[in-house]
């Protein structure tokens, strides 16, 4: 079945750590996105990647990191210096830049103590 | 620039009536609009989506939505409440071109069913 996996489910880290979370995608598709959702806040726009080797910061880009060096991949590192770094995490995939319907992975809730 | 607004963080019906999630939107340039659902601590899911043609549009478990244009609106409806459709509900906009599928949702509303 084609979809979007992420791992861990749960991630527990100590302050100061960087972390990284995973997302992988077999529905070749070219797009992938990064959101951050935060109880009555909606979701977020961290990073997004139209294309391989490309990738642009969204709304809340400080303190995150990404690399796309593989079509099916889009791994988000949590920095040290994301102040606030406790929140649940989506992962996305659409087809392209054209098509805005977005499909989303199960998520994957970090916390930092 | 556009932005999304969900009318009710929180609406509670009860089983077997009607559901009315409210969502207003603005935008520059012909929207595309979408309702997804959250369950607990999953992923989001669509329910439906908005593009082009057809104001009406059915989604997924018996929802719809209409583009109403002339208020910005794109509300989400369901005749006969589920207790299975106890989730969250996010309204979202997309510019129609130019903006690399980027989507901006509203805050979200729980919707609860009482039995």
């Amino acid at each position: 079945d084609g979809g979007i996996t992420q791992s861990p489910k749960y991630l527990f880290r100590k302050e100061g750590q960087n972390v990284t979370l995973s997302c992988e995608q077999n529905l070749n598709h070219d797009a992938m996105y990064w959101y951050r959702q935060d109880p009555g806040q909606g979701l977020r726009l961290i990073y997004y990647s139209q294309i391989v080797n490309d990738f642009q910061k969204g709304d809340i880009a400080e303190g995150y990191s990404v690399s796309r060096e593989k079509k099916e991949s889009f791994p988000l590192t949590v920095t040290s210096a994301q102040k606030n770094p406790t929140a649940f995490y989506l992962c996305a995939s659409s087809i392209g830049l054209l098509s805005a319907e977005q499909y989303f992975g199960p998520g994957t809730r970090l916390t930092v103590t | 620039a556009q932005s999304v607004t969900q009318l009710g963080s929180h609406v509670s019906v009860s089983e077997g009536a009607l559901v009315l999630l409210r969502c207003n939107y603005s935008s520059s340039v012909p929207p595309y609009l979408f309702w997804y659902v959250q369950y607990p601590n999953q992923g989001l899911q669509l329910l439906l989506k908005y593009t082009t043609g057809a104001t009406l549009v059915k989604g997924i478990n018996g929802f719809e939505a209409e583009f109403k244009k002339s208020e910005t609106s794109f509300h989400l409806t369901k005749p006969s409440a589920h207790m299975s459709d106890a989730a969250e509900y996010f309204c979202a906009v997309s510019a129609a071109y130019n903006q690399g599928g980027k989507l901006i949702f509203g805050q979200g509303t729980e919707l609860s069913v009482k039995p």
